[in-house]
């Protein structure tokens, strides 16, 4: 099973709304990530999860807070967000930090929008 | 800092037909990976294949096929026998690591449309 699982598929919020992205795994990988699609772009890392500990946040406005609360599960925690915002949010996992021959698995992703 | 280049943004090709995606990449390292996804209109991203640079023979799967030119620093992807299905975008990327980084870094992307 190579399966990454992510929910809502859409979600439409409101500037002030506060909202979650989840994402699941059962490969039991180590690595957890979130990255984020603008139109017509690849996608872009946002966090990086190791072992359930944020390693790497590539400074990413606080409005988008992560969560891992234990290995298989991911969360993205959103408010306040601006339209720019709006995005597809993407989930991927991989067997552990680091190695440059492993593939990461990405789940369907969130088509969010801001409005 | 490695780099991903997809020149064509986009293809057309008749089902039952092959078809060839370019990639070619800029790294200093030795050893690295360059992996091949697909993204269809879902969104979803798929992995589809992956080439270490110490392997000796390119990587196939199924209608995938890698044609790596180490030398020349290329990855393209040969689908063979197109299908419907494979309409979509498709993505080269390389993992880059770090102490302080592990990300995949992706080119731009290149549409194929099948046609009947």
């Amino acid at each position: 099973d190579t399966e990454v699982t992510q929910t809502p598929k859409h979600l439409v919020m409101g500037m002030t709304n506060k909202k979650s992205l989840k994402c699941e795994q059962h490969m039991g990988h180590r690595a957890m990530y979130w990255y984020k699609q603008k139109a017509k772009k690849p996608p872009e890392l946002m966090f990086v999860y190791s072992y359930e500990k944020l390693s790497i946040n590539e400074s990413v406005p606080s409005r988008f807070s992560p969560e891992c609360p234990n290995s298989s599960l991911l969360n993205l925690h959103l408010h306040a967000l601006q339209p720019e915002d709006s995005a597809l949010y993407l989930c991927a996992s991989s067997q552990d930090w680091g190695p440059t021959n492993t593939e990461a698995f990405f789940g369907q992703g969130t088509r969010l929008t801001v409005v | 800092a490695q780099k991903i280049t997809q020149t064509q943004p986009g293809m057309f090709v008749q089902e039952k037909e092959a078809v060839t995606l370019d990639c070619t990449y800029d790294t200093s390292d030795q050893s690295y990976g360059l992996f091949w996804y697909k993204q269809p209109s879902s969104g979803e991203m798929i992995f589809l294949i992956y080439q270490g640079s110490y392997d000796e023979q390119n990587a196939t799967e199924g209608r995938y096929s890698l044609n790596f030119q180490k030398a020349r620093k290329s990855a393209n992807l040969v689908i063979s026998a197109s299908q419907l299905g494979d309409s979509a975008m498709y993505f080269c990327a390389m993992r880059e690591v770090s102490y302080n980084t592990d990300k995949l870094i992706f080119g731009t992307g290149t549409r194929l449309q099948v046609f009947p």
